[in-house]
């Protein structure tokens, strides 16, 4: 069946301007995942959905930084003026249920000039 | 705080030339280890999950084993295609993984 799915696979963007990224998880994955890989460094968690619960915000690195989930669809991670500390690969994980192995998209390399 | 720390940071293999990579971690109440792999360009591939100490899986080359404090993950007479960076992390309350920077691995034919 088809895997995880991001777009844009890459995006560049001047520093100050608004970015969405997206990511289709597998069908029938309820938990959904957002994590970010800077260059040379392990992945760092973003946020966590899980069905129709409150998402788990913790890892958002400041209130630049928002996502959305509808159902058990389509998530949409929103970075609003962008930094250059921004500039990282945004991987997204969906999973079949909470504590399963979850399983990663390609990413969205993102630059911010 | 949970973390988790890999060694070495780099491996050169020969081909045929097994070796271990290392993963170490302290969490508070370990759910699962995962091992994952990454190739350039892509996201990480999904290999193992070990849930408890004394826990051993494999696939073709490798092989996984757990320990309370650490997780191996052994390869055996690796080929030029297990070229790759081999990430491990943990997962404490059954959500989010903690992530090791990862060991890159590269075998020469």
């Amino acid at each position: 069946g088809a895997g995880v799915s991001q777009s844009p696979s890459n995006k560049v963007t001047e520093k100050g301007k608004d970015v969405e990224l997206r990511c289709d998880p597998i069908s029938g994955h309820t938990a959904l995942y957002w994590y970010r890989q800077r260059l040379g460094q392990g992945l760092e968690f973003l946020i966590y959905f899980q069905g129709n619960s409150a998402p788990d915000k913790s890892g958002l690195p400041s209130d630049r930084f928002s996502a959305e989930r509808t159902g058990e669809s389509v998530s949409t991670l929103t970075i609003q003026r962008t930094q250059q500390e921004d500039s990282a690969v945004y991987l997204c994980a969906s999973s079949l249920s909470r504590g399963a192995e979850q399983y990663f998209g390609p990413g969205t390399r993102l630059t911010v000039t | 705080e949970d973390q988790v720390t890999q060694s070495p940071e780099a491996l050169r293999l020969q081909e045929g030339e097994s070796s271990s990579l290392n993963c170490s971690y302290t969490v508070s109440g370990l759910r699962g280890l995962f091992w994952y792999r990454q190739d350039p360009g892509k996201g990480p591939e999904f290999l193992f999950t070990l849930y408890s100490a004394g826990e051993e899986k494999e696939k073709e080359r490798l092989k996984a084993t757990l320990t309370k404090k650490e997780s191996f993950l052994h390869i055996t007479a690796p080929k030029p295609e297990d070229s790759a960076t081999y990430l491990c992390a943990v997962q404490a309350n059954f959500d989010k993984l903690v992530f090791g920077a990862g060991t890159i691995l590269r075998v020469k034919s």
